[in-house]
């Protein structure tokens, strides 16, 4: 019963590359999350997604990040033109539903570094 | 603007005492609480949570209390072992929203 996968678990670009970064959620769970962590910080909400839809959005930054969730394959993770700030820890949950008391389940996270 | 506040970045105790680890929060509109454990380099782990309905629930060694009208909440955990070090997050969640707002986290640190 595997959990939450992410890949890369490392990721370095260089400013102005562009990042990917994939999240297959647990097998029966059609929600998922993008939280991003900044050092010494906690975990930031930016997005929610269900297959083929964007529900909530209100974390992600206006200008070039973008994320979706395909009715095949993982939910992705786009950045567009890194700069330094965007060096993080991104983590993925995905929970089986909405509503509470769904806790959501973390993957292991992908660190993100911009030279 | 920190909804979500953990004023303890860290916190040592001895092996076999009670933990607790405290979380402050702005919003009354938070109706579902959540403590999360990580370990470096993993991603948290669900350990309990609480409605806002509820002042206590327990599971195990561990145990949450909620204070709606202070704002606050606690996780207490007894007896505290080794295996415990780690980074607690304290979460919450909106009404009628699926996201969670973390706090900044406490350094759990278990002393022999």
């Amino acid at each position: 019963n595997a959990g939450v996968m992410q890949n890369p678990r490392h990721l370095v670009r260089r400013r102005g590359q562009e990042a990917r970064l994939r999240c297959s959620p647990m097998k029966g769970h059609s929600h998922v999350y993008w939280y991003r962590q900044l050092p010494e910080e906690g975990l930031k909400f930016m997005v929610y997604l269900q297959k083929e839809n964007i529900i909530d959005e209100s974390g992600m930054p206006k200008e070039r990040f973008s994320a979706e969730f395909p009715k095949e394959g993982p939910s992705i993770l786009r950045i567009q033109q890194v700069v330094r700030g965007d060096s993080a820890a991104y983590f993925c949950a995905s929970s089986p539903g909405a509503g509470t008391p769904y806790e959501q389940y973390f993957g292991p996270g992908t660190r993100l570094t911009v030279t | 603007d920190q909804q979500v506040k953990q004023n303890s970045p860290s916190l040592s105790v001895q092996e076999g005492r009670i933990s607790i680890l405290n979380c402050d929060y702005t919003n009354s509109m938070f109706d579902y609480f959540l403590w999360y454990k990580k370990y470096p380099a993993e991603g948290p782990t669900f350990l309990i949570s609480i409605s806002s309905i509820k002042d206590k629930n327990e599971d195990g060694r561990f145990t949450v209390f909620l204070n709606k009208s202070a704002k606050h909440l606690s996780l207490h955990i007894v007896p505290s072992q080794p295996g415990d070090s780690a980074v607690y997050f304290c979460a919450a969640s909106p009404q009628g929203a699926q996201k969670l707002v973390f706090g900044q986290g406490t350094r759990l640190t278990i002393n022999p």
